[in-house]
């Protein structure tokens, strides 16, 4: 079974400072996939990144990267430079498999709220 | 090119009814996932069609049930409706010919049950 655990309710970040989002992830399957998404108050999800649990290099999308520490089995998200926009639920999750294929079955984290403050 | 829409958005309905959610993927998606989000239960995994196929299944009982048509489009049927259906029920899309991480999420489904 997998699991996945945010430790952090709530965060506060001031407006051009990164922050750190942690996720910490339980799996006995070898091949895995990490992933976050943000969830604004309009509800709708949005797919942040993702890093396959034997990808070498830690993965970056324009200001968000994945802190993988695959030993400690975190996955913590880091946003540079944070934005008003940023303010949101964000979501850690992990499947088994790799990033395509029929094996998609996700388990997602209680969610961390961010708020930003100008 | 035109977003994965979901209809209706809100709804009410009363325990012991069924409801039928629609969600139309992103044109040119093959594969729909369906979750359910709660304050409870948090966000959870219900299953995912791909060529009108059920690929992959959460840990619901059956009273969950969904299918794919030729267009993609899905439907997400829950038959005898409990309390604990109050939920946003949400559709994701994905482009590749795999399931892939990077779904496209619909605004959501508000279901009530009375």
């Amino acid at each position: 079974a997998q699991k996945i655990t945010q430790t952090q309710p709530g965060m506060f970040v001031q407006e051009k400072e990164a922050v750190t989002l942690d996720c910490t992830y339980d799996t006995s399957d070898p091949s895995y996939g990490l992933f976050w998404y943000k969830q604004p108050s309009s509800g709708e999800m949005i797919f942040l990144i993702y890093q396959g649990s034997y990808d070498q290099q830690n993965a970056t999308e324009g200001r968000y990267s994945l802190n993988f520490q695959k030993a400690r089995k975190s996955a913590n998200l880091v946003i540079s430079a944070s934005q008003l926009g940023d303010s949101a639920m964000y979501f850690c999750a992990m499947s088994p498999g790799g990033r395509t294929g029929g094996s998609y079955i996700p388990t997602f984290g209680r969610g961390t709220s961010l708020i930003v403050h100008p | 090119k035109a977003g994965v829409t979901q209809t209706p958005r809100y709804l009410i309905k009363t325990r012991g009814q069924q409801v039928t959610l629609s969600c139309s993927p992103i044109s040119g998606h093959r594969s729909v996932s369906w979750y359910q989000q709660t304050p409870g239960q948090g966000l959870q995994f219900l299953f995912e069609y791909f060529s009108e196929t059920q690929r992959n299944k959460g840990n619901f009982p059956g009273r969950f049930s969904g299918r794919q048509f030729s267009n993609s489009r899905s439907e997400m049927n829950v038959s005898t409706l409990e309390l604990g259906d109050s939920a946003l029920y949400l559709c994701a899309s994905s482009s590749e010919t795999g399931i892939s991480y990077e779904q496209y999420f619909g605004p959501g489904t508000r279901l009530t049950v009375t």
